[in-house]
């Protein structure tokens, strides 16, 4: 069956701008993440939805991160004012409902801010 | 809070020997999970192999094991027989109730001919 996939592959902006990127997870996952991997580093966490639970939020780095997920489906996540440290991976991962299963990822968003 | 931290940035390892990539972490939670996952350049990040913390047998996928040490809260992971497939950028994940997963910086793994 079909993996996570995320859209677009690669996103070039202007600092100031705002972008949103999507990401459609395995059908049939309740839960769905964001991670964020900046150069070099480790993946870090951003948000969390499980099924109609209000999500985890706790990772998001600023005010101008947000992220909604329609019909416990495709999920948005949108910057505002991007900044030039904004630049990273965008990651994003699936899992059926419960919290030991597997998380499947997507291929990811690379994000440039010029 | 939960941390995980690899000490190796990057190794090398000839084709078809064995390498092995280390793991600590620091937690006061008991029951959790722990994983190994591979990025490729495609950027796809690949489970590798999982090891339930209330499990004391050692996970096995393959040429890939795991040495966890709970109470020293180690997780390394051997990759026997070493393949050019398998070079790629490995993290080490911890798990627990609350969803998320937690990272440590990678260890790159270059698998030379």
């Amino acid at each position: 069956g079909a993996g996570v996939s995320q859209s677009p592959s690669n996103k070039v902006t202007e600092k100031g701008k705002d972008v949103e990127l999507r990401c459609d997870p395995i059908s049939g996952h309740t839960a769905l993440y964001w991670y964020r991997q900046s150069l070099g580093q480790g993946l870090e966490f951003l948000i969390y939805f499980q099924g109609n639970s209000a999500p985890d939020k706790s990772g998001l780095p600023s005010d101008r991160f947000s992220a909604e997920r329609t019909g416990g489906s495709v999920s948005t996540l949108t910057i505002q004012r991007t900044q030039q440290e904004d630049s990273a991976v965008y990651l994003c991962a699936s899992s059926l409902q419960g919290s030991y299963n597997e998380q499947f990822f997507g291929p990811g968003t690379r994000l440039t801010v010029l | 809070a939960q941390t995980v931290t690899q000490s190796q940035p990057e190794m090398s390892v000839q084709e078809a020997e064995t390498v092995t990539l280390s793991c600590t972490y620091d937690t006061s939670e008991s029951n959790y999970y722990l994983f190994w996952y591979k990025q490729p350049p495609s950027r796809q990040m690949i489970l590798v192999i999982r090891q339930e913390a209330y499990k004391q047998q050692n996970a096995t996928e393959n040429r890939f094991s795991v040495n966890f040490q709970k109470a020293a809260k180690s997780f390394s992971l051997k990759i026997s027989d070493s393949q050019l497939g398998d070079t790629a950028m490995y993290f080490c994940a911890f798990f627990w109730n609350t969803g998320k997963l937690i990272f440590g910086q990678g260890t790159t793994l270059q698998v030379k001919p």
